[in-house]
């Protein structure tokens, strides 16, 4: 199984501030890679597909990078309805696996 | 508006077995992958399985944590998801979630999930 290793498990962060969370994998996975946010006890809300396509609706302040075995999601100015758990979720290749998580408090 | 709703979710004793359903709603069921998804209390998300469209013979793809044990299926006539789960054990508590996958093969639209307890 493809292990996807995201970093740091938590962070504080103000509104307006750059935020990045890093999600590495066991081993590549091209760009098959997707964000997602996830508020308590919702069901998850996708962000990012294909590494770095935004979803339609989702706004631009969201961005996603990298390919291979490490990607990035960016935030460029938090703003208060972001404070949310992320997590990335490779689908290259069965079974399907998400990372651990990122947690982004005030 | 595309609609999933899942229901069976309940408390069953380690070793029990548990039937979960997915009504879908707004869409084409049979052009769909459909998936289930789980989150234990507190924790992060879990791929549990696949079922793959009418187009690809409703293959099925698994979990390492669940292979052999829960079993995915689907009735397109009746727009229904299921997860047939066997030889339950308290690490399956979880919120169940079905997940809708786009021509993208990311999930696009989750239901509200349902909650398995395994508990003696």
């Amino acid at each position: 199984d493809i292990q996807m290793t995201q970093s740091p498990s938590s962070l504080s962060a103000s509104v307006g501030d750059r935020v990045t969370i890093t999600c590495r994998a066991s081993q590549g996975v091209r760009n098959d890679l997707g964000w997602f946010q996830q508020k308590p006890g919702k069901a998850p809300k996708r962000l990012i597909y294909a590494a770095s396509s935004l979803q339609s609706g989702v706004p631009s302040r969201f961005s996603g990078s990298g390919s291979g075995t490490e990607f990035t999601l960016t935030i460029s100015s938090l703003q208060p309805e972001d404070f949310a758990t992320y997590y990335c979720l490779q689908r290259n290749s069965y079974p399907v696996t998400f990372g651990g998580g990122t947690k982004v408090e005030i | 508006e595309v609609q999933l709703v899942e229901s069976g979710g309940g408390l069953v004793q380690p070793g029990g077995s548990l039937r979960l359903s997915c009504a879908a709603s707004g869409f084409t069921f049979s052009d769909h992958y459909m998936d289930w998804v789980r989150q234990a209390p507190g924790k992060g998300l879990e791929w549990v399985g696949r079922a793959r469209n009418k187009a690809n013979s409703h293959t099925t793809e698994y979990a390492t944590s669940v292979k052999g044990r829960f079993t995915i299926s689907r009735d397109d006539s009746k727009n229904s998801l299921y997860l047939q789960m066997n030889s339950l054990k308290t690490e399956d508590t979880a919120v169940y979630y079905c997940a809708r996958v786009d021509s993208n093969f990311y999930f696009d639209y989750w239901g509200q999930g349902t909650l398995v307890t395994v508990s003696s």
